[in-house]
This record gives structure tokens, sequence and C-alpha cells, in this order.
């Protein structure tokens, strides 16, 4: 069965460094989304992106971040200066219809130090 | 605006027990509801999804779910549950015109005893 894959899996970066987290959706699906789940809180919704580009962010998704979609498979998101509130598990997801479920990668978790 | 709440942080069962836990959501239209769950250092895993019509919906490993919109709830149901079944459940409302994006709830952490 196709997955989202993500890398790393584990990233430590210095308060106020950029840091970039990849995603790989599963290859014909059309909408793509970045969630994020900061330690024993829930899953909070950052940002969709179709048709290259966003349709909808949430009050996290502040100037420090940015997606794109580099190539026909990449999906990264960007974090511009970290700060130590950062520190989450971060999730990729994506679908095919906005309405279909979602499918997630098993994450990345960010350390800021 | 949109809200789920799952009330339960944590539950225990005894394996072989019966499992619900119970979801509850906000959401001024027909809700496109889901269930995921998440093992340790792992993703989301969709274990049931609810769009319409039939409102009783069978996921994988034996799980079911009843949307009652009378009650707004969508509880997450299981006659049996095994040892593997320890994972955190969470509770998920898709918001169709806001580019699909999930709600989610709190979680609810199942604790499975022998």
């Amino acid at each position: 069965e196709p997955e989202v894959t993500q890398t790393p899996s584990h990233q430590v970066t210095q308060m106020g460094q950029e840091v970039i987290l990849r995603c790989v959706p599963i290859s014909n699906h059309l909408y793509f989304y970045w969630y994020r789940q900061i330690l024993g809180q829930k899953v909070e919704f950052l940002v969709s992106f179709y048709n290259n580009e966003i349709s909808e962010k949430s009050e996290i998704f502040d100037d420090q971040f940015s997606v794109e979609r580099p190539d026909g498979s990449n999906f990264t998101l960007k974090i511009r200066s970290t700060k130590l509130e950062d520190s989450a598990m971060y999730f990729c997801a994506s679908c095919e219809e906005a309405h279909q479920p979602q499918h997630f990668g098993d994450g990345t978790r960010l350390s800021i130090l | 605006a949109q809200s789920v709440t799952q009330p339960d942080i944590h539950i225990t069962v005894s394996e072989g027990a019966s499992l619900e836990l119970r979801c509850n959501y906000s959401y001024g239209a027909t809700p496109y509801l889901f269930w995921y769950v998440q093992s340790p250092g792992q993703g989301l895993q969709l274990l049931l999804k609810y769009f319409s019509g039939d409102t009783l919906v069978q996921g994988i490993k034996g799980f079911e779910a009843e949307f009652k919109r009378s009650q707004s709830s969508f509880n997450l149901r299981k006659p049996s549950v095994h040892w593997s079944d320890a994972a955190e459940y969470f509770c998920a409302v898709g918001v169709y015109n806001q580019g699909g994006k999930l709600i989610f709830g709190q979680g609810t952490e199942l604790s499975v005893k022998p």
C-alpha cells in the first residue's frame, strides 16, 4: 500500500536556525497538509496546499513558516527562524480529494535547543 | 467554530472486554468524521470514516462507530479488546470548505490490562 514518507525522523536544531522538513505524499494525491503535535497536546492543523498554492492556513502558520512543492513528488515545510516553542512532532498528510481520508506520514520530531 | 471533544483522556480496559471511546463534535453542517489511531512513535492510521448514509460504520481491526446527529456524537466501539489495541485514539472532523483540514480532539489513551 502506498505511504506518505517523511524525512528526517528526528531533527535537532539550534534556536534561530532555519529548518526544512520533507515529505513525499502518495503519488496520485492532490491535497497536501502539515499538522503538528506538541508533546502531550492535540494534533493541530497548520496548512493545506492544493494546485500549487496554500488553500488554508491556521494562526500558527505565521510568516516564519512556508511550504513548497518544488517538484512533482516532494512537499516541504520550512521554518525560517526556529523558536523553542516550535519543538513538536510534525506530520505530513495527503489525500486525493478534500473530503477523502488523509493519509499521514510517521512524522518528524523537531527539537529546538 | 468547529471543535471536537474527547471527554476521556485515559481509559483502561481488560483484554476481551468491550470498549467505547466517546467523541462529540461541533460543526454547522453535515460533518465528515474520522477516527485515527496512533501507536507510540508512529503516524496516524485511519480506523474508519463517516461521510453520509448508514450511521453505523465499520472500520479496520474490528472497530465500528455510530454517528448520532441528535447528540453530535461519533463514538468508537469494539466488542472485544486485544492487547495490541493499546494506543492513542483521535476523533477528527473534516472541514470541507477550508481545504479539507482536519480538526482533532484531544485524544484518548487506551491501556489494556491482561
